[in-house]
Parts: C-alpha cells; sequence; structure tokens
C-alpha cells in the first residue's frame, strides 16, 4: 500500500473488554513498530517485530497487551480486559530494514482508544 | 537509553525562521539524530535525520555540534501549517526501545 493503514480509527470499550487493533504496514517493510501515545505525551514504545518474529516487547504495560505479526506484514495488538488506563492512540510504525533502528520510520494514523 | 531535552512550546511568526534546540548528552557514538512533526489526529512524520555537522533537504536544516550532545532543528519562513509538536529522537546503534520520542516541542506559529 501507499502507507501504513491502521484500523479502526477510533474504538470505544467499556472496560473489562478485549479489544484488537489491525496494523497494515508499507508492503515489503521488515520492521514493525507499536507505540502507545497518551494524551499530550510523546509516543511511548511497546513491542518490535522483524518479519513475524517478536524481537522486543519490553515496553509492553502489562500481560494484558499482546501483538502478533504471524505472517511478517499484518500486525495485531490485543488488549485484553481492557482498563480505563488503556485509553490512548495507539500507533503502528513500518520501516524497511531489520536491525537499522537509524532508519526513517513510517507511521499511521493512529487508532484512538476509549476506555469508559 | 539517549535521554533528549527539547523546549515545551515555542511560538512563532509566519515567514521567521525558527529554531528548535534538543538536548542529548549521553549520545552513543553510533547513535544518529532524527526530527519527527507531528500534527494533531496523525502520527509522526519524518523530518531530517543527521550525524554530524549540517545537512539540508527541501524542508529544513540541522545542525550538529561537533561534541554532539545537542542538535538543532532550523524550519526557514514558517507558515500557519507549520504548527505542529516537534521531536528530536536519538538512537539507531542499539535497540528498538531506545527510539524514544519524549514530550516534544510544541510550535505554534501566529499570523
Amino acid at each position: 500500500g501507499a502507507g501504513v493503514s491502521q484500523s479502526p480509527r477510533y474504538k470505544v470499550a467499556k472496560r473489562g473488554q478485549d479489544v484488537a487493533l489491525r496494523c497494515d504496514p508499507i508492503s515489503g517493510h521488515v520492521s514493525l513498530f507499536w507505540y502507545q501515545q497518551a494524551l499530550g505525551q510523546g509516543p511511548e514504545f511497546l513491542t518490535y517485530f522483524q518479519n513475524e518474529a517478536q524481537l522486543d516487547k519490553s515496553g509492553l504495560p502489562s500481560d494484558r497487551f499482546f501483538a502478533e505479526r504471524p505472517e511478517g506484514s499484518v500486525s495485531t495488538l490485543k488488549i485484553q480486559r481492557t482498563q480505563q488506563e488503556d485509553s490512548a492512540v495507539y500507533l503502528c510504525a513500518s520501516s524497511l530494514r531489520a536491525g537499522h533502528f537509524d532508519e526513517k520510520l513510517f507511521f499511521g494514523s493512529g487508532t484512538q482508544l476509549s476506555v469508559l | 537509553l539517549a535521554k533528549t531535552t527539547q523546549p515545551i512550546s515555542m511560538d512563532s511568526y509566519e515567514g521567521q525562521e525558527v529554531n528548535i534546540t534538543c538536548s542529548h548528552n549521553n549520545i552513543a557514538t553510533n547513535d544518529y539524530i532524527t526530527w519527527y512533526q507531528q500534527f494533531p489526529s496523525q502520527g509522526p512524520r519524518f523530518i531530517i535525520q543527521g550525524y554530524k555537522t549540517k545537512v539540508t533537504n527541501e524542508v529544513a536544516s540541522l545542525f550538529i555540534p561537533a561534541d554532539r550532545k545537542s542538535s538543532t532543528l532550523s524550519l526557514p519562513r514558517v507558515s500557519l501549517s507549520d504548527t505542529a509538536v516537534y521531536y528530536c529522537l536519538v538512537g539507531g546503534s542499539g535497540s528498538a526501545r531506545q527510539l524514544t520520542f519524549g514530550s516534544g516541542t510544541q510550535l505554534t506559529v501566529l499570523p
């Protein structure tokens, strides 16, 4: 595709519900990142994939957060038993090569999650 | 992790040159300095990247002194559409987690 696509654009969940957020990276991009951005703050790193391998999940805030990229392209970020503190914008980014963290990141527009 | 420090906000007028400085005292030898721009309801967008001295592209210039402990993003002749949050990132030689955005600088361009 022309850019990184994320869906849904907005998600409202009741506390305790499970949600799944989708990211379609730029075709051929090996690296994929998930970030969480709270209101008025910069993006915070969650996890990193190199193709289908999740090489770094040190930023996931709890075991309720789970991410996968089974075929090395589309990725899904799942949040189980959502809490109000999970309300944020979730950003996905991709880059062309593996392990070159000085490369330009291409971001999607994000999914704004609101937990009521 | 290389920590960055930027001003929280800056105001400017249309047509002026704007310089935003980022401090990164513990930058590693192989780290690059990258700047991103973010508009409301959008993801960050790459502006410019450099390692040392000066880099210029069609939208901005990046000045990096010899000690590399700081960098300055220069936006020539800003317009209202340059109102955004600007982030300085330092990294590339370590892990993915090292790419920390910080709180950024809110630039407001006034008419």
